[in-house]
C-alpha cells in the first residue's frame, strides 16, 4: 500500500513549456485534490475531483488543467508554464464520507519554472 | 468565501514549555477542524482534529480545543520536544463540503 504518490518528485521548465504532474492513490479514495504551496501562503486549492471522470475549480485555477479519467489517478497539467507557477506542488486524497476526512498528501512536485 | 486565520506567524518556545497556536474561521457552517504538521521537506501529516459537536480532544501531549460561538479553535502542545519543530496548518470544512480552506501555517521552533 503505497498511499498516495506524485511524479516527478522535481522538475525545471522554461517559460512556455508545458508539463503535465500525476498523482496516484492505492487507497480506493472518492475525493483527489491539486494544492500548491508557497512561503507564508499556506496551501492552496488549484483544482479538486470528487469522483471519475469529475472536476472542479478551487481557490487558484487559472493557467492549470486536470483530469480524472481513472479513479485512483488525477493528473495536473501546465498548457504554457510561467514563473509564477513556480512551487511546491502536492496531491491530496481522502475517503468520501463524514467521518472519513482525513486527507493523505502525497511527497510534493518541486517545480521552478525559468 | 471561507477564510482560515492562524497566529501566531511564527513561534519559539523552550523545550518543555507549552506552545498554543489559533486559529479563527469564518463560515459558520464550518464543522470539521483538522491539524497537519509538516516537516522541512515533508508532506503535510495530519495530528489531530475536531468536530464542531465537542469543545475538546486530546492526543498525548496535543490538543485542541474549539469554541463555535467565537468562531475560533486552538492547537496546545504540551512538554515540547525538539522533534515538535515544523510549519503547523490549520483547516476547516464546512457541512457537506468536498473541499478544506487552509490557514497560512506557524512556524513553530523548540529550541534545546
Amino acid at each position: 500500500n503505497a498511499g498516495v504518490t506524485q511524479t516527478p518528485k522535481f522538475r525545471v521548465l522554461k517559460t512556455g513549456q508545458s508539463m503535465t504532474l500525476l498523482c496516484a492513490q492505492d487507497m480506493n479514495h472518492e475525493y483527489m485534490y491539486w494544492y500548491r504551496q508557497d512561503p507564508g501562503m499556506g496551501l492552496r486549492l488549484i483544482h479538486y475531483s470528487v469522483g471519475e471522470g469529475t472536476t472542479a475549480k478551487g481557490e487558484v485555477p487559472d493557467g492549470y488543467n486536470v483530469s480524472r479519467l481513472k479513479k485512483q489517478n488525477f493528473l495536473l497539467g501546465l498548457e504554457s508554464a510561467a514563473p509564477s507557477q513556480t512551487s511546491v506542488y502536492f496531491c491530496a486524497s481522502t475517503l468520501q464520507g463524514t467521518r472519513q476526512e482525513t486527507q493523505y498528501f502525497g511527497p510534493g512536485t518541486r517545480l521552478l519554472v525559468l | 468565501g471561507e477564510n482560515v486565520e492562524q497566529h501566531p506567524s511564527t513561534l519559539s518556545v523552550q523545550e518543555g514549555d507549552s506552545a498554543v497556536i489559533k486559529c479563527t474561521y469564518s463560515d459558520s457552517a464550518s464543522n470539521y477542524f483538522p491539524w497537519y504538521k509538516q516537516e522541512l521537506g515533508k508532506r503535510p501529516q495530519l495530528i489531530i482534529d475536531i468536530r464542531s459537536n465537542v469543545g475538546e480532544k486530546k492526543d498525548q501531549r496535543i490538543a485542541v480545543t474549539l469554541n463555535k460561538t467565537a468562531k475560533h479553535f486552538s492547537l496546545h502542545i504540551t512538554e515540547t520536544q525538539p522533534e515538535d519543530s515544523a510549519v503547523y496548518f490549520c483547516a476547516s470544512r464546512r457541512v457537506g463540503g468536498q473541499n478544506f480552506v487552509f490557514g497560512p501555517g506557524t512556524r513553530l521552533s523548540v529550541l534545546p
